[in-house]
């Protein structure tokens, strides 16, 4: 599919368990973002990558770590998953920056 | 440290008439301002942009003006249609360590037929 894709687009874990989220795009952008979305907070960005092995910490990158080993791929792993990190999750691209990011769907993750 | 600013968290208009919303920003190194527009269950879309060079900037039934000595942007949609019934995100950046985007907490607007 074109465009950019997350998987899974719901996700329910346990306290401690670790998670990776999986964003896909098929544009060749050369940014990658990933925001989470809680109610009163809107959209917080969680860490980014300007090009392929370059990443570097958002506004709440605590509990997350990324990488980024292909152009197309941003995956972002949550180490040992609290309930503060129940949220839904956006990944984003763009070709020129900061400005003009396309979002996928999103992933609504719970932890219990 | 709430930088950018969406005091009305809802709004409702009838349907052919004007949805203003508003949003303020205090950071003065802003200088590029974007509106995303998001649906239940999708991701923001991009919606309209200004620069801090202009005051105004058109795309059909969407107008943004930006008032910089007062900090403050609106999004004019004229005329409101229910299909533009969504939450509406303000998002604002600048030079120097402003270059990333930072957004407000978003206001739903509910376009009554």
């Amino acid at each position: 599919d074109a465009g950019i894709t997350q998987s899974p687009r719901y996700k329910i874990t346990e306290t401690g368990r670790q998670v990776t989220l999986m964003c896909h795009q098929t544009w060749s952008h050369s940014y990658m973002f990933w925001y989470r979305q809680d109610l009163g907070h809107g959209l917080r960005l969680i860490y980014y990558s300007a090009a392929a092995d370059i990443t570097d910490k958002g506004e709440v990158p605590d509990g997350y770590v990324v990488s980024r080993s292909k152009t197309e791929n941003f995956p972002l792993t949550l180490e040992s998953a609290t309930r503060s990190q129940t949220s839904v999750y956006f990944c984003a691209s763009s070709d020129e920056g900061w400005d003009e990011q396309y979002f996928g769907p999103g992933t609504r993750l719970t932890v219990t | 440290d709430q930088q950018v600013k969406q005091n009305s968290p809802s709004l409702s208009v009838q349907e052919g008439r004007i949805s203003i919303l508003n949003c303020d920003y205090t950071n003065s190194m802003f200088d590029y301002f974007l509106w995303y527009k998001k649906y239940p269950a999708e991701g923001p879309t991009f919606l309209i942009s200004i620069s801090s060079i202009k005051d105004k900037n058109e795309d059909g039934r969407f107008t943004v003006f930006l008032n910089k000595s007062a900090k403050h942007l609106s999004l004019h949609i004229v005329p409101s249609q229910p299909g533009d019934s969504a939450v509406y995100f303000c998002a604002a950046m600048g030079g120097g360590s402003n270059y990333k985007l930072t957004f407000g907490k978003g206001t739903l607007l509910t376009v009554n037929p």
